[in-house]
């Protein structure tokens, strides 16, 4: 199978602190990576496509300077959330995909981030 | 029109019963057809997959595809309990780096 781990699971913090979180294709080398955010009760929303080695790709209305992406191997991507507040606390979830046409994604197990 | 969009729910079926999930999308130029499980507060995890015209079968689940209407549903059979879920409904419209659109989720509670 296709296993991506993701880590932390949870993080608390207070306000303006900045957040990192690590998303790794354990068995699968992955040129594209995909962060989510989903709060409660909705859908998941694309925010950035990271690709290894170059920029990542954001979805219209996220902020690049707040979510930082960085893609430095074909099995790391990692987010930072740039000095964090309050409506930053939602559920952030990272897929990866192997390379080539029409493959699956598969799906970390999430962050859940809370700014108090 | 939604680019992808799923029936809404919730839908309740009884446990052993069969139940069925739909998905429509817009764009004809779509290459594949991914069918997500999300449990309450975790992450999807990927049921199916389907390219091709048809019926694709694994296990309890089917998956059916039918590109000239656009739709692609999913059937369980035997619904248990633990079917209970979101399912999310995702289409690659072409992209060869694996890009999805998703649907906004059908909500499944299998009652005993």
């Amino acid at each position: 199978g296709a296993v991506v781990s993701q880590h932390p699971s949870r993080v608390i913090c207070k306000s303006g602190t900045s957040v990192k979180i690590e998303c790794r294709s354990l068995d699968f080398q992955a040129t594209t990576m995909f962060w989510y955010r989903q709060f409660p009760k909705q859908s998941l929303m694309l925010m950035a496509t990271s690709n290894e080695g170059s920029k990542a790709t954001y979805e219209q209305g996220v902020e690049k300077d707040k979510f930082l992406i960085n893609h430095a191997s074909l099995t790391l991507s990692t987010l930072t959330v740039a000095s964090a507040h309050p409506e930053d606390s939602s559920f952030y979830i990272c897929s990866a995909s192997r390379t080539g046409f029409n493959q699956p994604q598969h799906f970390g197990d999430g962050t859940r981030l809370s700014i108090l | 029109q939604k680019e992808v969009e799923q029936n809404s729910g919730p839908l309740s079926v009884p446990e052993g019963a069969i139940a069925s999930l739909n998905c429509t999308y817009s764009d004809r130029g779509s290459q594949s057809f991914f069918w997500y499980r999300q449990y309450s507060g975790k992450s999807p995890e990927l049921i199916m997959f389907i390219y091709s015209n048809g019926d694709k079968e694994d296990g309890r689940f089917t998956a059916q595809l039918n590109k000239a209407s656009q739709y692609v549903s999913l059937l369980i059979r035997d619904s248990q309990p633990s079917d209970s879920a979101t399912y999310l409904c995702a289409v690659n419209r072409g992209a060869s780096y694996g890009k999805l659109t998703f649907g906004q989720g059908t909500i499944l509670t299998v009652h005993p």
